[in-house]
């Protein structure tokens, strides 16, 4: 248990549907991240809260729409995807500067 | 811009046997912080450990070992009588030294280990 938890673990939807997944972290952490792990490809951030505020959006499709309402929780809202971001979604927390990412285990999206 | 290169995309070892993991990385600040992170089949990536770049003593701890070459721009990553536990995948980032609380990784591809029995 990494004290960040992530929900649905696994996913399937077609391209016009809209679902969304979920982090939470009861880490006491005050940044989250949403990252994406494709096969044979660098993990790749996607965007960064801090505070609750967006600090980072690495050029990513308006069809992923994240949303912190919280420290503590973090959604990624999704809609009319593309079979090629079928993908292990990653969330992480942090907290200060020591680089230490804590991470859920991710939720495996299948687009159809 | 920032760069790590994990050539070694799987290796498969004998338990017992030693083995190495590359890293390479490419940046242009002076200054910056070196990880490994561990992805087991559960999919969670674990913290192992961080270097900061003016620290260039190499660091031992149980198994595990980590060869910090700032001329070559090298993290090799060494685990020592390998386990089948030890098998997953093994990631290599790197990130800026800079102020604020939010601080934002460059990942390798990673490197597939396998520890057969």
């Amino acid at each position: 248990e990494t004290g960040v938890t992530q929900t649905p673990r696994h996913l399937v939807m077609g391209m016009t549907n809209k679902k969304s997944l979920k982090c939470e972290q009861h880490l006491g952490h005050n940044a989250m991240y949403w990252y994406k792990q494709s096969a044979k490809k660098p993990l790749e951030l996607m965007f960064v809260y801090n505070f609750k505020e967006q600090t980072e959006n690495n050029s990513v499709p308006s069809r992923f729409s994240p949303e912190c309402p919280n420290s503590s929780h973090l959604f990624l809202h999704l809609h009319t995807l593309q079979p090629e971001d079928s993908a292990l979604y990653l969330c992480a927390s942090s907290q200060g500067t020591n680089g230490k990412l804590f991470f859920g285990s991710g939720t495996q999206l299948s687009v159809l | 811009a920032q760069k790590v290169t994990q050539a070694q995309t799987e290796i498969s070892v004998v338990e017992k046997e030693d083995v190495t993991l590359d890293c390479v990385y490419e940046t242009r600040d002076t200054t910056y912080y070196l990880f490994w992170y561990k992805q087991p089949p559960s999919g969670e990536l674990v913290f192992l450990i961080r270097r900061n770049s003016f620290d260039e003593q190499n660091e031992i701890s149980g198994r595990y070992s980590w060869n910090f070459q700032k001329s070559t721009s090298s993290f090799n990553f060494t685990i020592t009588a390998s386990q089948v536990v030890d098998s997953a995948v093994y990631f290599c980032a790197l990130s800026r030294i800079s102020s604020g609380s939010a601080r934002q990784l460059t990942f390798g591809s990673g490197t597939q280990l396998t520890v057969l029995p």
